[in-house]
């Protein structure tokens, strides 16, 4: 069965750490890996993976995907209270299948 | 972002009421999905429709009935909920073939009494 497992569940750090939020999957016929924030409603797009080990970056945001141990990571650096969101990882499937993750909680405290 | 959206935000219909939940995309994209998201759990995808035609269904019960006329709307029709309907019912497009990302509209907090 296809799935997608986040870690940690939740997380709750001070402004100005550093995080690493994982995921890991079991998807057959892989075609991209999608990383999401959520804050309060719709989940808006960060990263889409497609090669193993070519980091995204996008300020204090970046991301790698592993083929080889089927995962990937988010890192945010120098984290602010702004960054407090639900992070969600999802797998694309070649049939245009999406499967999701239960998400990463992150809390950053002033 | 006005690229997907959903109305109404909210919603509360009692066990009995038949209501439908809209989505529009303004991105030119030939694919759209509804999710269900509920607490603590990960976004459960309910229909794809791809160049307007269903491609799946999964295992979605028949009080959840989707209808695509055109490649931009997408509603979902409910009827006799229950309780356990009550979520976030998200809609996203994207454009199949081209390796693009899903763009998730601002979803309909459903409340089934």
């Amino acid at each position: 069965e296809d799935k997608v497992v986040q870690s940690p569940l939740s997380l709750v750090v001070h402004e100005g750490d550093t995080v690493t939020l994982n995921c890991s999957y079991e998807v057959t016929n892989f075609r991209s890996l999608l990383w999401y924030k959520q804050e309060k409603k719709a989940p808006t797009f960060l990263f889409m993976l497609t090669s193993s080990g070519i980091e995204k970056k996008s300020g204090r945001l970046s991301s790698i995907l592993d083929k080889k141990e089927l995962s990937s990571i988010l890192n945010i650096t120098a984290t602010q209270t702004g960054d407090s969101a639900i992070y969600l990882c999802a797998v694309r499937h070649t049939g245009n299948q999406f499967y999701f993750g239960t998400g990463t909680s992150l809390t950053v405290i002033p | 972002e006005t690229g997907v959206t959903q109305t109404p935000r909210h919603l509360v219909m009692g066990m009995t009421n038949k209501k439908s939940l809209k989505c529009e995309q303004h991105l030119g994209h030939n694919a759209m999905y509804w999710y269900k998201q509920s607490a603590k759990k990960p976004l459960e995808l309910m229909f794809v429709y791809n160049f307007k035609e269903q491609t799946e269904n999964n295992s979605v019960p028949s009080r959840f009935s989707p209808e695509c006329p055109n490649s931009s709307h997408l509603f979902l029709h409910l009827h006799t909920l229950q309780p356990e309907d009550s979520a976030l019912y998200l809609c996203a497009s994207s454009q199949v073939l081209a390796g693009e990302t899903q763009y998730f509209g601002p979803g309909t907090r459903l409340l089934v009494l």
